[in-house]
């Protein structure tokens, strides 16, 4: 079992940039979930999936975020433009029915 | 809304001795928790769940309880190690499988 795969692990770009993070959940799992993680403000739920389908994006802290789950095994969370106050770890997680498996993280830097 | 605190942000103990982590929950229509472990530039991982019809849950080295009567949770660890240091978070399960994480604590396990 590979676990919950996100990518890049680490990500520097400059402010105004586009920015893609990518997920692959467990195999299986019928739920998605997007978490961003700061000191402030510690784990806050973006956006959640089941079966493909956004189901709750009230997380989602403007239209500069969006994202996508084409199919069951991806998914990404898309920054355009890219703002300095972005800056934090990205977690992807997955789960089937009780708990979040989470993966391990994308690091983002916006300079 | 709800909310899940932590008593203590931060936690030291001597390798060897036990360690309780207790986590304080706001929504009594909670009805499952799960403790999670985080180790620095690693996601969260699960360590133990418990639904809201049980008080206790034993895994291995690790015990949850539950006190629905006054909302906490505890997470105790037993003998513990240095490689227990980590941040510890609670998570409940709310209304529309939502999960509200706490800000979590600190654990350092002196050798």
């Amino acid at each position: 079992d590979a676990g919950v795969i996100q990518s890049p692990r680490h990500e520097v770009t400059e402010m105004g940039q586009e920015v893609t993070l990518r997920c692959k959940p467990i195999s299986g799992h019928n739920s998605l979930f997007w978490y961003r993680q700061t000191m402030m403000r510690g784990l806050e739920l973006l956006i959640y999936f089941n079966n493909n389908v956004p189901i709750d994006d009230s997380g989602m802290p403007e239209d500069r975020f969006s994202a996508k789950m084409p199919n069951a095994s991806f998914s990404t969370l898309k920054i355009q433009p890219s703002e300095p106050r972005d800056s934090a770890v990205y977690f992807c997680a997955s789960s089937l029915q009780m708990g979040r498996f989470f993966g391990p993280g994308t690091r983002l830097t916006v300079l | 809304g709800e909310s899940v605190g932590l008593h203590l942000p931060t936690l030291s103990v001597q390798e060897g001795d036990n360690s309780i982590i207790n986590c304080a929950y706001s929504n009594s229509a909670s009805d499952y928790f799960i403790w999670y472990k985080q180790e620095s530039g690693k996601g969260p991982q699960f360590i133990i769940d418990i639904r809201s019809n049980m008080d206790k849950r034993q895994g291995q080295r690790v015990t949850v309880l539950l006190n629905k009567t006054v909302k906490h949770l505890s997470l105790q660890i037993a003998a513990t190690q240095p490689g227990d240091s980590a941040v510890y978070f609670c998570a409940e399960r709310s209304t529309g499988n939502q999960f509200y994480f706490g800000t979590g604590t600190s654990l350092t396990v002196i050798p």
